[in-house]
């Protein structure tokens, strides 16, 4: 099992609509939780880190995170065509101090 | 620009040849990471280091890699004898403290022929 799961997508969704990406982690005890955006080519960019149970919004996005599902997701409200990139989760497992990445999930957005 | 510097930011090698791609942290900074992205995967970790000590290389390939961060000056990632399947792009990333939030440099886009 892999440490850190997301689907590959792509997801398209329309201008304006709310994206919503997920992720899945094996380890229970994770403590920290990234997402970033990938624009091909690119480096991976922070957009949200997120650390207890719940939701943390920061403008259109909102990061919410479920430990005794182990389960963190992304959502991207007023979606813009800018957004197309691919958004990458990523873990601290116990005992590391390094990210375990998951393999990202493409996502376009259709004007 | 205070952010992780990498260079170069592309670099062809042919087979054999070595490899080297230097990283400097964000200003402020003290702990690198070097992460691997493979064509159509995702990154993977390959070392992480303070000055002038390498932490955890658990995610370095035993052979041909090597990794350091001298007391002064960028760290450096050695590729000795490259094959064409170490062709990647190759990020480092810094971060303040131990598992705090880890920023990325451009990375360095390894060719070989």
């Amino acid at each position: 099992q892999k440490e850190v799961e997301q689907n590959s997508g792509p997801l398209s969704v329309p201008e304006g609509a709310i994206a919503s990406l997920n992720c899945t982690y094996s380890d229970r005890v994770s403590q920290s939780f990234f997402w970033y955006r990938q624009y091909s080519g690119k480096s991976p960019e922070l957009i949200m880190s997120i650390y207890s149970n719940g939701d943390k919004e920061d403008g259109r996005f909102t990061a919410q995170l479920n430990k005794a599902s182990q389960y963190v997701s992304l959502l991207i409200r007023d979606s813009q065509p800018s957004d197309s990139a691919t958004y990458l989760c990523a873990v601290t497992l116990t005992g590391a101090n390094n990210l375990f990445f998951g393999t990202g999930t493409r996502l376009t957005v259709i004007p | 620009n205070a952010g992780v510097m990498q260079n170069p930011r592309h670099l062809v090698r042919r087979r054999g040849q070595e490899a080297r791609l230097r990283c400097s942290p964000m200003k402020g900074h003290s702990h690198v990471y070097w992460y691997r992205q493979l064509p159509e995967e995702g990154l993977k970790f390959m070392v992480y280091l303070q000055k002038e000590n390498i932490i955890d290389e658990s995610g370095m390939p035993k052979e041909r890699f090597s990794a350091e961060f001298p007391k002064e000056g960028p760290s450096i990632l050695r590729i000795q004898q490259v094959v064409r399947g170490d062709s990647a792009a190759y990020f480092c990333a810094s971060s303040w403290g131990p598992g705090d939030i880890q920023y990325f440099g451009a990375g360095t886009r390894l060719s070989v022929l």
